[in-house]
């Protein structure tokens, strides 16, 4: 299986603020590389998808980027809405992988 | 708009069989794959299964021994079966599109069910 690691595993930011959130793949995984979001006792929301591709809807100042192992997601002027629980996930092979989520908290 | 609910017991005692159900509206489930994914505070996301749009079902080697997954065209529902269950598998259980980019090779899951919490416990 190929691991997805996520860091930090908490952070604490404050509106208007820029965060990036990483993921490292245990092995190459090209940028079949997926983010998503999740709001407390929701399910996950596709955010972006091919690494870096935006969902249909997903707001500008979300961006992804990396590929092979080394991947990253950016959120540019954290709006309240933002706060939520981020994982990435791997459709390079099966069975797919999530990471262990990076939780975003207000400061 | 397409839309996804799954369904089925929130208990479960050890030992016996965990069965849900995913009923999709609004769209035909064999236009699409679809996944069972399960959510533990511990362990985070696990997807669990898929069942293609051409019927091949794929397993997470992690639980394959324990779970079956079939469709129900008629009724345009999914179902999983998971067997032998242990508080290990107290988990959210979600049903969730797995939808691709136009090139076919991106996957994705892009519609999720509300989840379903399911207890296993005596």
């Amino acid at each position: 299986d190929i691991h997805m690691i996520q860091s930090p595993s908490s952070l604490y930011a404050s509106v208007g603020d820029t965060i990036t959130i990483t993921c490292r793949a245990s092995q190459s995984i090209s940028t079949y590389l997926n983010w998503y979001q999740q709001q407390p006792g929701k399910a996950p929301k596709l955010l972006i998808y091919a690494a870096s591709t935006l969902q249909s809807g997903v707001p500008s100042r979300f961006s992804g980027g990396g590929s092979g192992t080394h991947f990253t997601l950016t959120i540019n002027s954290l709006q309240p809405e933002d706060f939520a629980t981020y994982s990435c996930q791997q459709s390079y092979s099966m069975p797919r992988t999530f990471g262990q989520g990076t939780k975003v908290e207000i400061k | 708009q397409v839309q996804v609910q799954e369904s089925g017991p929130g208990l479960v005692k050890p030992l016996e069989t965990l069965s849900l159900t995913c009923s999709i509206s609004y769209g035909s489930i064999t236009s699409h794959q679809w996944s069972w994914i399960r959510q533990t505070p511990g362990k985070g996301l696990e997807w669990i299964a898929y069942n293609s749009d051409t019927g091949r079902a794929n397993y997470n080697p992690s639980l394959q021994s324990r779970v079956t997954i079939s469709v129900d065209t008629s009724k345009n529902q999914f179902s999983l079966w998971l067997n032998s269950v242990t508080p290990a598998d107290t988990a959210t259980y979600y049903c969730a599109r797995d939808g691709h980019d136009i090139s076919g090779y991106h996957y994705y899951f892009d519609l999720w069910g509300q989840g379903i919490l399911v207890t296993v416990s005596s």
